[in-house]
């Protein structure tokens, strides 16, 4: 069975540029996660969708980050303008519900000069 | 107070060697515990759920201990495929039950 697939993975903007990510989940997975992992730190929840609706997204920073999840499947997430302090790997997570396994991707490194 | 403080290793220990990290959590409404496994530059991976009567997956023994809020991993007879961090997991307590907090980790390097 295919995992949760992201792209790129690797990605170096410059400050105030804007970045979008992609995530593609388990397939059959309803409940969709984006996390932040900054270096030396845990994985941080950004947002929860729950097929193509936010369940929690109370950690986003809305006035620069924005997530959607039109159809329900893949995912993407943005950052605009992007900050420093965003260099991150922005890690995809997936589960079949909201109680259920999450099964990470292999994450987007992200650095912003 | 953090919601998951782990024991700020890193833990270098000889191949062989028994090795425990350690836990606390801060909401005691807190349902389910977790420890995860991420290997240097790689996701997290889930390595074994936590259960108040405590479980054990081979050399992995995991501990809860609700009351004191406290909980542990022992690996014994470390193998080189160990080294790693390690992650203390709590679900549920706060405004989303579903949503997983995470430690900060514990590195974890064997040695030969």
């Amino acid at each position: 069975e295919a995992g949760v697939a992201q792209s790129p993975r690797y990605k170096i903007i410059e400050k105030r540029q804007s970045v979008a990510f992609w995530c593609n989940p388990i397939s059959g997975h309803a409940t969709l996660y984006w996390y932040q992992q900054i270096l030396g730190q845990g994985p941080k929840l950004l947002i929860q969708f729950q097929n193509n609706g936010v369940v929690d997204d109370s950690q986003l920073p809305k006035d620069r980050f924005s997530a959607e999840r039109l159809k329900g499947v893949d995912s993407t997430l943005k950052i605009q303008p992007a900050k420093l302090e965003d260099s991150a790997v922005y890690l995809c997570a997936s589960s079949l519900g909201g109680l259920e396994t999450q099964y990470f991707g292999p994450g987007t490194r992200l650095l912003v000069l | 107070r953090k919601e998951v403080e782990q024991d700020p290793g890193p833990f270098n220990v000889p191949e062989g060697a028994t090795v425990a990290f350690n836990c606390t959590y801060s909401n005691s409404a807190s349902q389910s515990f977790f420890w995860y496994r991420q290997d240097c530059r790689k996701e997290p991976k889930l390595l074994m759920s936590v259960y108040s009567s405590g479980n054990e997956d081979g050399r992995f023994t995991a501990q809860l201990n609700r009351a004191s809020q406290y909980i542990s991993l022992l690996i014994r007879d470390s193998k080189l495929s160990d080294s790693a961090t390690y992650l203390c997991v709590v679900r549920g307590g706060g405004g989303s039950q579903g949503n997983l907090i995470f430690g900060k980790g514990t590195k974890l390097s064997v040695k030969p």
